[in-house]
């Protein structure tokens, strides 16, 4: 299993440019989710999805969309870059259930100039 | 509202020390809690998970404990290593979702 990929590691927008982070699983899991982690902030929670063709807004949805085809892919878009979506991305799926581990993508590094 | 705090936010031992990492949260209906490490610039890799009918989960070196009465869970690292070094998180879960804790950097020292 290749767990959780993200694509891609690195990227650099300007203001205003739209953009897709890619998250994709193999292990079946029904739960995918969006994080941001910035300095001091912890781990906020933007979209997450318990199903194929099911999402719902986190803690910090605004200036993103998501969407949730297969069961397997979960990409976010940025609509309208801005400096304070400057973060380091973070996709995680777990199975629903109480015997659930959240299995974390690799991250994706995003600067908006 | 699940709220979930960690003492200390950094620690520093020198290398073969035992130590203890804390965790609390404020709502103890909670069915599970995960403990994760991150190195820097990576993701987030699980260590245990402790279901709520368990009191410890072990793996290795790594020891957690959980207390959902009084809302707590303990990391117990023996014999650290500098190997060990990286931040460590501890999540729950809430509703649909899982809330983190702001995590515990750790440091040790050869």
């Amino acid at each position: 299993n290749a767990g959780v990929t993200q694509t891609p590691k690195f990227q650099v927008l300007k203001t205003g440019q739209s953009m897709t982070l890619q998250c994709a699983q193999d292990m079946n899991h029904e739960y995918m989710s969006w994080y941001r982690q910035d300095p001091g902030m912890g781990l906020r929670l933007i979209h997450y999805s318990v199903g194929a063709g099911i999402t719902d807004q986190g803690e910090v949805p605004n200036g993103y969309n998501v969407s949730r085809s297969t069961t397997e892919d979960f990409p976010l878009r940025l609509l309208s870059a801005a400096p304070s979506q400057t973060s380091v991305y973070f996709c995680a799926s777990t199975h629903i259930g109480q015997a659930d581990t959240q299995y974390f993508g690799p991250g994706t590094r995003l600067t908006v100039l | 509202k699940q709220e979930v705090t960690q003492i200390p936010a950094a620690l520093s031992v020198p290398e073969g020390e035992n130590l203890v990492l804390n965790c609390s949260f404020t709502d103890s209906a909670i069915y599970n809690l995960q403990w994760f490490r991150q190195d820097p610039g990576k993701g987030l890799t699980s260590l245990l998970l402790i279901q709520s009918s368990q009191r410890e989960q072990t793996s290795g070196r790594l020891n957690a404990s959980l207390d959902k009465s009084s809302g707590r869970s303990t990391l117990y690292i023996a014999a650290s290593q500098p190997g060990d070094s990286a931040t460590y998180l501890c999540a729950v879960p809430y509703g649909q979702n899982f809330v983190f804790g702001p995590g515990t950097r750790l440091s040790v020292l050869p």
